[in-house]
């Protein structure tokens, strides 16, 4: 069974300091991977995602990830995050096989202060 | 256009009985999914769905069950509610298989 671990549950950080969010999963076969963010009182959106090819993967916001697949990691960053930056951040993974079916991170809490 | 709507927003129900939850996923969307998100568990699968198929099923005992309809419109249903069951239901739908999901607001049920 997969799974995926997210190891930072809460993060504080100032406005204009650079994020880095870990995530690591757990399965051995091909795997599409996602981070998706849930703002104070809004839907789960995708931030970004990764099926294939360049292993540095640009999302909205000015947000990247990059998937290390000796690592099984798929680590979430952003230079220098802003205050709207707070939310919850919520790594994923999915058999590139299984459809729709999502394995969630227990998620991180992002706090940026101003 | 209108995003994932679901209905009804809150809900409380007590131990025994049973609840069905509604779906409307973005128009031309084909596929929708079902999460369970709980504090304690957080985002779990439930299941998907596609062209009135059940495509995929999460790890949840036989209470829970699902349906789509010729209009992608999806339903749940939680017979014999525990008090466990209480959580976030959230409903997804893209426009194929592996495309990017969208999430609705959820419902959130209370199993008193």
């Amino acid at each position: 069974a997969q799974s995926v671990s997210q190891h930072n549950h809460h993060v504080i950080l100032s406005e204009a300091a650079s994020l880095e969010l870990g995530c690591n999963y757990s399965y051995g076969g091909t795997v599409n991977l996602f981070w998706y963010v849930q703002y104070p009182g809004q839907h789960l959106q995708l931030l970004l995602k990764y099926f294939s090819g360049d292993p540095l993967v640009k999302g909205i916001k000015g947000f990247e990830a990059e998937f290390i697949k000796s690592k099984f990691s798929f680590n979430l960053r952003k230079p220098s995050v802003q205050w709207s930056d707070t939310a919850e951040y919520f790594c994923a993974v999915k058999s590139h096989n299984a459809g729709n079916m999502l394995t969630f991170g227990g998620g991180t809490r992002l706090m940026v202060k101003p | 256009k209108a995003g994932v709507t679901q209905t009804p927003r809150y809900l409380i129900k007590t131990r025994g009985q049973q609840v069905t939850l509604s779906c409307s996923p973005i128009s031309g969307h084909r596929s929708v999914s079902w999460y369970q998100q709980t504090p304690g568990q957080g985002l779990q699968f439930l299941f998907e769905y596609f062209s009135e198929t059940q495509r995929n099923k999460g790890n949840f005992p036989g209470r829970f069950s699902g349906r789509q309809f010729s209009n992608s419109r999806s339903e749940m249903n939680v017979s014999t509610l525990e008090l466990g069951d209480s959580a976030l239901y959230l409903c997804a739908s893209s426009f194929e298989v592996n495309e990017k999901l969208f999430f609705g607001s959820g419902t959130q049920l209370s199993v008193l």
